[in-house]
């Protein structure tokens, strides 16, 4: 089955803790994206990844990192979280080029909180 | 940073009525405009892709529309269900994927 999936899904740690968001997918994508979701913002874009070993910030990249070693995989990092960052997390992916539509397909969420 | 604009932000509607919201964007260097519905609790899913100017889809009793000189796409509901009811994200595709903040469908039974 084609998915997008993320680990943890629910997690409360406390601020300056490291903590790594997984997401795999298994379609071959190209593109992978990370986005948080808070109250009335919408989807907002952190850091996105056009294929391995590129990655770019979004527009609200600050405080998080990200790395683009292997074609499945796009680890969203918090070197040391703060409660600014309690949010909705999402992984997308979706492939590029003229046989793809570049729709993207999205993880489930993880939602983290920051105490 | 490419400026997506979403109205309204919020909409209720009665079942059975008919009803459209707006995405608009730059239109300087566009490629494709997605449209994606994200019910409460789950993740978006994409509704349409479109990447030609004047490109109409549909889905059902859900159609869209797209200028991309102008920089605008409309969605249409016919006929809203309650089960309609989700927020109605748009995404300008300029190599990367920045959405607009929604627009929140809400239809009463």
């Amino acid at each position: 089955e084609a998915q997008v999936t993320q680990n943890p899904r629910y997690l409360i740690t406390v601020t300056g803790k490291k903590l790594t968001v997984t997401c795999s997918q298994n379609m071959n994508h190209e593109y992978m994206s990370w986005y948080r979701q808070d109250p009335g913002l919408g989807l907002r874009q952190i850091y996105y990844s056009m294929n391995v070993e590129v990655t770019d910030k979004g527009d609200v990249p600050e405080g998080y990192k990200v790395s683009r070693k292997e074609k499945r995989n796009f680890p969203l990092i918090l070197e040391s979280p703060s409660p600014n960052q309690t949010s909705l997390y999402f992984c997308a992916s979706s492939g590029t080029g003229n046989a793809n539509t570049g729709e993207l397909f999205f993880g489930e969420g993880s939602r983290l909180t920051v105490l | 940073i490419l400026n997506v604009e979403q109205s309204p932000q919020s909409l209720h509607v009665q079942e059975g009525d008919s009803t459209n919201f707006t995405c608009s964007f730059p239109s300087s260097n566009f490629y494709a405009l997605h449209w994606y519905r994200w019910e409460t609790a789950k993740s978006p899913e994409a509704l349409f892709v479109m990447t030609l100017n004047g490109d109409e889809k549909k889905k059902g009793r859900i159609s869209a529309t797209l200028n991309t000189k102008e920089g605008y796409s409309y969605l249409y509901i016919k006929g809203s269900q309650p089960e309609d009811s989700a927020t109605y994200l748009c995404a300008p595709n300029n190599n990367d994927m920045r959405f607009g903040a929604g627009t929140r469908l809400t239809v009463k039974p």
